[in-house]
């Protein structure tokens, strides 16, 4: 069975100080992993999708990374404005479907 | 700029209800999703659908049904509501698991 785990569950971070947020997976063949935002109360955005081990994204002060077990979310001088919840979620080519972490909550303060 | 619309934002229903929620995408995508999310539970798939008239059952439907007529358009029925059902629900839309989801803005639904 497909299993994605994120961690740390939650993040509180002081404006500038820059950390990493974790999504380890066990699965029988990633086909794509998937970066959301969540703002509370709100749908979830779309920031990044990485198909193969080595492949890194990048936005504004976030930064996505794949290895063959883990992705990792890297934000770099964090803002305020960055505080939300952030899941990650993996496609293995089941139906299109989608396996999503329980995600997790950044809180960013001055 | 595409979309997801869910046709609430919020919800308050009385227990024994029948709910509707309509979710509407402008992507002409084949699949579609219904989800809810609960804290400490995450993302949990109820019911999706990949063509008009067709679904299949997620991870938790029971208490729920579906209807796909056309297209653009899922709905979620609760057929009686109850108090465990407070939820937010979330639609999703996609042409292929490969490219992701978009997703609605939620329904945040109360039974009291």
């Amino acid at each position: 069975e497909d299993q994605v785990t994120q961690s740390p569950e939650a993040l509180r971070l002081q404006e500038g100080e820059s950390s990493s947020l974790n999504c380890s997976y066990t699965v029988s063949g990633l086909r794509g992993l998937f970066w959301y935002r969540q703002d509370p109360g709100k749908g979830p955005e779309f920031l990044f999708t990485l198909y193969s081990a080595g492949e890194e994204k990048e936005k504004e002060r976030l930064k996505a990374t794949l290895t063959k077990k883990e992705s990792f979310l890297h934000i770099t001088a964090p803002k305020p404005e960055d505080s939300a919840t952030y899941l990650c979620a993996l496609f293995t080519g089941t139906a299109s479907k989608l396996t999503f972490g329980t995600g997790t909550r950044l809180q960013v303060t001055l | 700029d595409v979309k997801v619309t869910q046709s609430s934002r919020y919800l308050v229903k009385r227990t024994g209800e029948k709910v509707f929620l309509e979710c509407v995408q402008d992507m002409d995508h084949e699949n579609m999703f219904w989800y809810r999310q609960d804290p400490g539970l995450g993302l949990r798939l109820i019911y999706f659908s990949y063509d008009v008239k067709m679904k299949e059952k997620g991870d938790i439907p029971e208490g729920y049904s579906v209807s796909r007529e056309k297209k653009e358009r899922f709905s979620l029925i609760l057929e009686s509501a109850s108090t465990n059902q407070t939820s937010m629900y979330l639609c999703a839309s996609s042409s292929s698991g490969q490219y992701g989801y978009t997703f609605g803005s939620g329904t945040r639904l109360t039974v009291v």
